[in-house]
């Protein structure tokens, strides 16, 4: 089955830095990858996705760049604000698995003021 | 739309109990999927239910069975509850077996086993 790492396990940044967290994944079928954020007594929301057909996406201060060659996908944080703080977790899926996602085990971001 | 509502959002049980969590999918949403939380880990995966009946499993033993039912809320039960039960479980609802759509996480229940 599908194997998702993830690193670092936490990550402290100045305020107005910027913030990568990066993921690896082994099933090559994998061809949906979405970022979940996770605030402290929350439920994971999806905050940006990609599909294998591209390599790049953004949204705003967020952006999402996937490797398929070598089976790596990162989340890219511009500008971190407090509120950013929060665990995020990767996630791949195929459609041969029904797109259940296999999450990573979570970085844990902490944004100083 | 309330979104996916669970129920209940704490509980505590005894080793050897049963316990029965449930989950209402968000509007529109036919596809319910249960995860098993562990403090500082990812989700893991439980089982998913599609059209009343569990359409793909993770690795969990047969303790942990489900139910979905005509309105396509769902109940998630374990028996012979362990003290490694002990996690925050999901709901994540979906359309059409996911499809590589959104999946929309509910607020989650609290399960405690002493």
């Amino acid at each position: 089955g599908e194997n998702v790492e993830q690193h670092p396990s936490t990550l402290s940044v100045q305020e107005g830095d910027s913030a990568v967290i990066k993921c690896t994944y082994s099933d090559s079928a994998s061809n949906y990858f979405p970022w979940y954020k996770q605030e402290l007594g929350k439920r994971p929301q999806l905050i940006i996705d990609i599909r294998s057909n591209v390599g790049e996406k953004k949204d705003q201060r967020i952006a999402v760049t996937l490797n398929k060659t070598a089976k790596h996908f990162s989340l890219h944080i511009t500008e971190t604000q407090p509120e950013d703080s929060a665990v995020y977790f990767c996630a791949a899926s195929n459609p041969g698995g029904s797109y259940i996602p296999t999450f990573g085990r979570g970085t844990s971001l902490i944004v100083h003021p | 739309d309330a979104g996916v509502t669970q129920s209940p959002t704490h509980l505590i049980k005894t080793r050897g109990q049963q316990v029965t969590l449930r989950c209402s999918p968000k509007s529109g949403h036919d596809t319910v999927s249960w995860y098993q939380q562990a403090l500082g880990q990812g989700p893991q995966f439980i089982f998913q239910y599609y059209e009343e009946e569990e359409r793909q499993r993770g690795n969990f033993p047969d303790r942990f069975s489900g139910h979905q039912f005509p309105n396509y809320s769902s109940e998630l039960n374990v028996n012979a509850l362990l003290l490694g039960d002990s996690a925050l479980y999901l709901c994540a609802s979906s359309w059409g077996q996911g499809t590589g759509t959104e999946a929309f996480f509910g607020q989650g229940t609290r399960l405690t086993v002493v």
